[in-house]
């Protein structure tokens, strides 16, 4: 069972522009959501993250907005450059169940310069 | 780099066969998190280890096991090979396992190829 759900599965953005990733999730006891960002040949590695009391998080580039009675949340990357080109995962996870991660399918993003 | 290291980077084998990779955390990390990434499955948590007891189970075959040893670092053993097994392999790493927030820090994973 798909607890995450992620969309869409890529994107082509052009340089300069925004790309935008959405989830959305089912288990509701979830209280953790991080977004990874993955280069070919590298493992996952934390972007920014958000906890369910805070609507938007904005770091640098990139900002989270969070949506609980909708069950959703998504990552907008402002001012794409080519090398935010990777795989974006979102995930969540529970404390009380020892912060295992469950992720989305992923999101292969491609900026064109 | 994380601070996470795996060995070995590649691992070319035969079905029926039994593998050990192996995941040293961060230095100060106590909790180590095994992940298992395939084409049609995605990322998957498989087990997670703190401070050498085995603390929460995924999707994990019984064909595999793993354990976290007194120096932290942890070994996830795979045995009777499929060729569905051939996969990347991910270890992380966090300091604890609660509260809230908790980052975990991803290696660079085993790339494992099952012939």
């Amino acid at each position: 069972q798909q607890q995450v759900k992620q969309s869409p599965q890529s994107l082509i953005v052009q340089k300069g522009g925004i790309s935008i990733i959405n989830c959305a999730y089912e288990n509701t006891a979830f209280d953790y959501f991080p977004w990874y960002q993955q280069f070919p040949g590298k493992g996952p590695a934390l972007l920014i993250a958000i906890r369910p009391d805070v609507s938007e998080k904005k770091e640098g580039r990139f900002t989270i907005s969070f949506n609980k009675s909708a069950k959703q949340f998504s990552l907008h990357i402002m001012d794409s450059q080519p090398g935010d080109s990777a795989t974006y995962f979102c995930a969540a996870s529970m404390s009380a169940a020892g912060n295992k991660l469950t992720f989305g399918g992923g999101t292969r993003v491609l900026v064109k310069p | 780099d994380s601070g996470v290291t795996q060995t070995p980077k590649h691992l070319i084998t035969a079905t029926g066969q039994r593998v050990t990779l192996r995941c040293s955390p961060r230095s100060g990390d106590l909790s180590v998190y095994w992940y298992q990434q395939s084409l049609d499955q995605g990322l998957q948590f498989l087990i997670q280890y703190y401070n050498g007891e085995e603390r929460a189970k995924g999707n994990i075959l019984e064909r595999f096991s793993a354990q976290q040893f007194p120096d932290l670092h942890s070994e996830l053993n795979l045995s009777s090979l499929e060729l569905g097994d051939s996969a990347l392999y991910f270890c992380a790493s966090s300091l604890l396992d609660r509260p809230w927030g908790e980052t975990q820090y991803f290696g660079p994973g085993t790339r494992l190829l099952v012939l």
